[in-house]
């Protein structure tokens, strides 16, 4: 039962456009989202968070949009740069099954083309 | 100030032996948890360890175990190996017990065999 979904495999967009990556979710208990972003040969690195009482928080180029009610976040880049190309995980934070548990997604894999 | 590290980086096994992966945290951090990256499952949660004792876990079978000492450093060791069990597994530190921002290591790329 996979509970978060990143159901976009691979994007690439133009150097200097818009990245868009999207997340769903199906667990109601789910209280903080994050993103990642990872390197091959390395470990993800935190990218930004956002927590379920806020529906948008912003860092430099990094936007994430939470919508409660679709169980839905979304990752915007702006604007996209080479260096932005990586695997991007979503997750999410919350009580699942008694324990306090991290679910990520599947990954996004991300190509900005010069 | 230096990050997670994970030894060994690559390791080869085959079923039926077990291993055993080392994390060190980031310094100052005290939660350490694992996961278990594949191709088709993305990183699944393992479980997170704070002074000492383990505080959460996923849903794997009791083959999967882990420890942490008062250094918080961290063991993971799987026994009986199978096939599926061959995987990237990483390590994450963060500062205490369910904080939000978590470090990652390279990981340990394990091959069963």
């Amino acid at each position: 039962d996979q509970q978060v979904k990143q159901n976009s495999p691979s994007l690439s967009v133009q150097e200097g456009r818009i990245s868009i990556l999207n997340c769903d979710y199906t667990n109601s208990m789910f209280d903080y989202f994050l993103w990642y972003k990872k390197y091959p040969a390395e470990g993800p690195t935190f990218l930004i968070s956002i927590s379920s009482i806020k529906d948008k928080n912003e860092d430099g180029r990094f936007t994430v949009f939470l919508n409660k009610s679709a169980k839905h976040l979304s990752l915007h880049i702006v604007p996209s740069q080479p260096g932005d190309s990586a695997v991007y995980f979503c997750a999410a934070k919350g009580l699942s099954g008694g324990y306090q548990k991290v679910t990520f997604g599947t990954g996004t894999k991300l190509q900005v083309i010069p | 100030k230096a990050g997670v590290t994970q030894t060994p980086r690559y390791l080869i096994k085959t079923r039926g032996q077990q291993v055993t992966l080392s994390c060190s945290p980031i310094s100052g951090h005290r939660s350490v948890s694992w996961y278990q990256q594949t191709p088709g499952q993305g990183l699944q949660f393992l479980f997170e360890y704070f002074s000492e004792t383990q505080r959460n876990k996923g849903n794997f079978p009791g083959r999967f175990s882990g420890r942490q000492f008062s250094n918080s450093r961290s063991e993971m060791n799987v026994s009986t190996l199978e096939l599926g069990d061959s995987a990237l597994y990483l390590c994450a530190s963060s500062l205490a017990q369910g904080h939000n921002e978590q470090f990652f290591g390279p990981g340990t790329r394990l091959t069963v065999l």
